[in-house]
């Protein structure tokens, strides 16, 4: 079993959608969690970064941490055919990124 | 442009033989990592740098890997005799000295071995 689990999708959204992407995780070290996006053909853009439990809000983007349920959330508010990418889940409890598998998202114009 | 760059971005090379990749950081960090993404896949840790020392080695770093960062500033990744499974995406990143939670990737280096 691998220690990032999140569902590859594909996710398709009409524009103007709320998109919600989600992992699960089995190590109870992680602290740190973040949320890359990633272009095709290119490298992991970092889009945000939450330590331990909580939420996190950064303009259209909200990242939502509930460590009793091992359970990570990104939701995207009023998606733009622009956030069509791959989301990645990652996570750490020090120096080494754990990533999910990606969910490939495309917003529909 | 001041992000982390890679080079090439592509390298097509042949069963048997050995290539090198290079990544620039960015300026002020000092951290330096390496990971490999295959398709479909999340990208899998290698190897981290702290300036010019490699202070972990992941069991996915045969002995055909090697790393380096001579000078504490880019870094350079050589597979030797290489093999089909070796095609990949490698990424490269890099942090802060006090912040190794954000890293910023590179645009990766595509090689495909035939």
């Amino acid at each position: 079993q691998k220690e990032v689990e999140q569902d590859p999708g594909p996710l398709s959204v009409p524009e103007g959608a709320i998109v919600s992407l989600n992992c699960t995780y089995s190590n109870s070290a992680f602290q740190y969690f973040m949320w890359y996006r990633q272009y095709s053909r290119k490298g992991p853009e970092l889009l945000m970064y939450t330590y331990s439990s909580g939420n996190k809000e950064d303009g259209r983007f909200t990242a939502q941490v509930d460590k009793s349920s091992k359970y990570i959330s990104l939701f995207i508010r009023d998606s733009q055919p622009s956030d069509s990418a791959t989301y990645l889940c990652a996570m750490q409890p020090d120096y080494k990124l754990s990533f999910g598998a990606g969910t490939t998202v495309t917003v529909r114009a | 442009d001041t992000g982390v760059s890679q080079n090439p971005r592509h390298k097509i090379t042949k069963r048997g033989q050995n290539v090198t990749f290079r990544c620039d950081p960015i300026s002020e960090h000092n951290r330096l990592y390496w990971y490999r993404q295959t398709l479909g896949q999340g990208p899998e840790f290698l190897t981290y740098f702290q300036n010019e020392a490699q202070l972990e080695k992941s069991r996915l770093l045969s002995d055909r890997f090697s790393a380096e960062r001579p000078k504490g500033s880019f870094s350079t990744l050589e597979i030797q005799r290489t093999e089909q499974g070796d095609s990949a995406m490698y990424l490269c990143a890099s942090s802060l000295p006090s912040s190794y939670n954000e890293q910023f990737f590179g645009p990766g280096t595509r090689l495909t071995v035939l």
